[in-house]
């Protein structure tokens, strides 16, 4: 079975500072994908960024970016500049071969971004 | 770029009315997938399809049942609805790729639905 684990409930980021959300996963799976998706207060599930298990170097989407750091099995999230409109709930989460294309999420993480 | 259109955007129930929730995938995206977000929750895989035909399942109650049509379009039936089952229903498409567990999903809007 899978686990995303998702340690901070909320965060707090000054507007044009940079944040990092924290994300770590459990599988045995030797191959697997890794998502971050933003839900803002209005409900949609936005895709951010993906990265896959055996990808050499980090992904990077614009301002967000994603620390993969697999013998740590930790996916954090990097956002820069931070802007108002990045206040929303934050969810990683992951597929892998033996659960196939069905994603598994973690708690989400509330990122508020302040002026 | 067309997003995936789900239909209809908020719904109001009685208990063991029935509901019907319809998804309309991104265009040439041949797999859905239904998702079920409780309040303050992440995400519940329920079930997906892939070529019309059903290629996974989840946490999905017997009372649920769902299909897709030869236009990809997929609906989720719900019956004997619950108090419990209030929630935010999303449905998501994807294009198949060599590894699953590469696949991109690309979320509509979702269908709020609440049960009195």
């Amino acid at each position: 079975a899978q686990k995303i684990t998702q340690t901070q409930p909320g965060m707090f980021v000054q507007e044009k500072e940079a944040v990092t959300l924290d994300c770590t996963y459990d599988t045995s799976d030797p191959s697997y994908g890794l998502f971050w998706y933003k839900q803002p207060s209005s409900g949609e599930m936005i895709f951010l960024i993906y990265q896959g298990s055996y990808d050499q170097q980090n992904a990077t989407e614009g301002r967000y970016s994603l620390n993969f750091q697999k013998a740590r099995k930790s996916a954090n999230l990097v956002i820069s500049a931070s802007q108002l409109g990045d206040s929303a709930m934050y969810f990683c989460a992951m597929t892998g071969e033996t659960s196939g294309s069905r994603l598994t999420f973690g708690e989400g993480t509330q990122l508020t971004v302040n002026p | 770029a067309a997003g995936v259109i789900q239909s209809p955007r908020h719904l109001i129930k009685e208990k063991r009315e029935t509901a019907t929730l319809k998804c309309y995938p991104i265009p040439r995206h041949d797999t859905v997938y239904w998702y079920q977000q409780g309040p303050g929750q992440d995400p519940q895989f329920l079930i997906s399809f892939y070529e019309k035909m059903q290629s996974d399942k989840g946490s999905i109650p017997d009372r649920f049942s769902a299909q897709q049509f030869s236009d990809y379009h997929s609906e989720l039936n719900m019956s004997s609805l619950e108090l419990g089952d209030s929630a935010l229903y999303f449905c998501a498409s994807s294009s198949k790729t060599s590894s699953i567990f590469q696949e991109t999903q690309y979320f509509g809007p979702g269908t709020r639905l609440l049960v009195l």
